[in-house]
């Protein structure tokens, strides 16, 4: 079936560094992929998103692109700051229309430091 | 719009009463999704509905959970009887039909003493 594996936190940084956070799918079709964001107290908001083989998705200075000969599709952002602190899901959908629901991995949970 | 609203945010009870969780979806979205996030297990989808219909609630977890959608602005999530287990934050997102974009309530947090 289809799954997202993505790295388990917890994951501490400190301010401005690099952040790269490792996200992997099965699928048996064309899936898109999807990274959700939850801040604290809050639900999950859709961060960025791609649809096909390629495609960067990008929003806030994250990025991610969809690499369907590695299956990834790992979230990245060149300088953290604290207010990124929170939880990182990613998601696939195999289709949108009527069975376009996500299928989410268990998420991450990033910490950063001033 | 006011996005998807949840109530109540917070719902603390004892082991064996009934709790009824509501939500309000996006006016024209046509999915609805219930969730339930906890440490252990992450975000689990326990059921969702297209126009008001129940497609798949092979994630209820037991018969003490229960879902309904009466019409298309108004959805409950009822547990009876709750037990100590059942205490995690409960998700309800919502989507149109033909979009990708999900949205979610803000969840009510379940504690069950």
């Amino acid at each position: 079936g289809n799954s997202v594996t993505q790295m388990e936190g917890p994951v501490t940084l400190s301010e401005e560094a690099f952040l790269t956070i490792n996200c992997t799918y099965t699928a048996t079709g064309y899936p898109s992929l999807f990274w959700y964001v939850q801040y604290p107290g809050e639900g999950l908001q859709l961060l960025l998103k791609a649809t096909k083989a390629d495609d960067k998705g990008s929003n806030k200075g994250f990025e991610a692109t969809y690499r369907k000969e590695t299956t990834s599709f790992h979230l990245e952002k060149g300088s953290v700051q604290v207010s990124d602190s929170a939880v990182y899901f990613c998601a696939l959908s195999e289709r949108v229309g009527s069975q376009g629901n996500l299928i989410f991995g268990k998420g991450t949970k990033l910490s950063v430091k001033p | 719009d006011a996005g998807v609203i949840q109530s109540p945010r917070h719902e603390v009870t004892e082991m064996g009463q009934e709790v009824t969780l509501r939500c309000k979806p996006i006016s024209g979205h046509d999915y609805l999704f219930w969730y339930r996030q906890t440490m252990m297990r992450g975000l689990e989808l326990l059921i969702y509905f297209n126009n008001n219909v129940p497609i798949d609630d092979s994630g209820m977890p037991e018969d003490r959970f229960s879902a309904k959608m009466p019409n298309a602005s108004f959805s409950t999530l009822k547990i009876q009887p709750s037990e100590p287990r059942d205490s995690a934050v409960y998700f309800c997102a919502s989507r149109r039909q033909g979009t990708y974009g999900y949205t979610f309530g803000s969840g009510t947090r379940l504690t069950v003493v």
